[in-house]
């Protein structure tokens, strides 16, 4: 079975500081990897995705992800945050060895990020 | 380019009602899901589908039913409504069942049970 955990309900930044914003995950095979960023009263959007390669991902708005096999982590950063980045975010995993196109996600970490 | 669309948007059942919330997709993807959103839970997949005439149960199936009769619907069925079921739907849809690439999401559809 795949798993994720996203440790914080809610981190709280300052604007023009760094984030980061937790995820671990658990899956048998080799992990696909994705951050969503949700806005209120809307759908998820993807936001980046780890597959393979590069340690470090690179996705939209500034957005990055590191992934670390030891430590079964991929977690979302940016180095300098925005008001309007805050929203809800969600971390997914699947296995890459199969089982279609099914992602396991997190319960979802509120940013906030102010003034 | 509409992408995923759903609905209704909003929708009130009494307990032991029937619905079926609606999605479509323009973008001849393969592979549609349903999700649930509930506070504090995440995502939970409910049912999917590789492809038209194939669905499959997910992580929380009970008290819901799929079809495919099309590559672009995937429609929700609730035949006997309950309030464990108030919650906000989610339909998703990606290029391939073994794609590596991301889903794309409808807005939602909020349900109530009362």
């Amino acid at each position: 079975a795949q798993s994720v955990a996203q440790p914080e309900d809610q981190v709280n930044v300052a604007e023009g500081n760094p984030l980061t914003v937790k995820c671990t995950y658990s899956v048998s095979g080799n992990p696909y990897l994705f951050w969503y960023v949700q806005y209120p009263n809307r759908g998820l959007q993807f936001l980046l995705k780890y597959i393979t390669g590069d340690n470090l991902v690179k996705g939209s708005y500034g957005f990055e992800a590191e992934f670390n096999k030891s430590q079964t982590s991929f977690h979302l950063k940016k180095p300098s945050a925005l008001v309007s980045d805050s929203a809800l975010y969600f971390c997914a995993v699947r296995d890459g060895g199969g089982g279609g196109n099914k992602l396991t996600f997190g319960t979802g970490t509120q940013l906030k990020v102010e003034l | 380019n509409a992408g995923v669309t759903q609905t209704p948007k909003f929708q009130v059942l009494k307990t032991g009602q029937s619905m079926t919330l609606q999605c479509a997709q323009d973008m001849n993807h393969e592979y549609m899901s349903w999700y649930r959103q509930d506070p504090g839970m995440g995502l939970r997949l409910i049912h999917y589908s590789v492809g038209a005439g194939i669905t499959d149960q997910g992580e929380v199936p009970n008290g819901y039913n799929v079809s495919r009769s099309t590559t672009e619907d995937f429609p929700l069925r609730l035949l006997s409504a309950a309030p464990s079921q108030t919650s906000v739907y989610f339909c998703a849809s990606s290029y391939s069942r073994t794609n590596t690439g991301e889903l794309f999401f409808g807005e939602g559809s909020r349900l109530t049970v009362l």
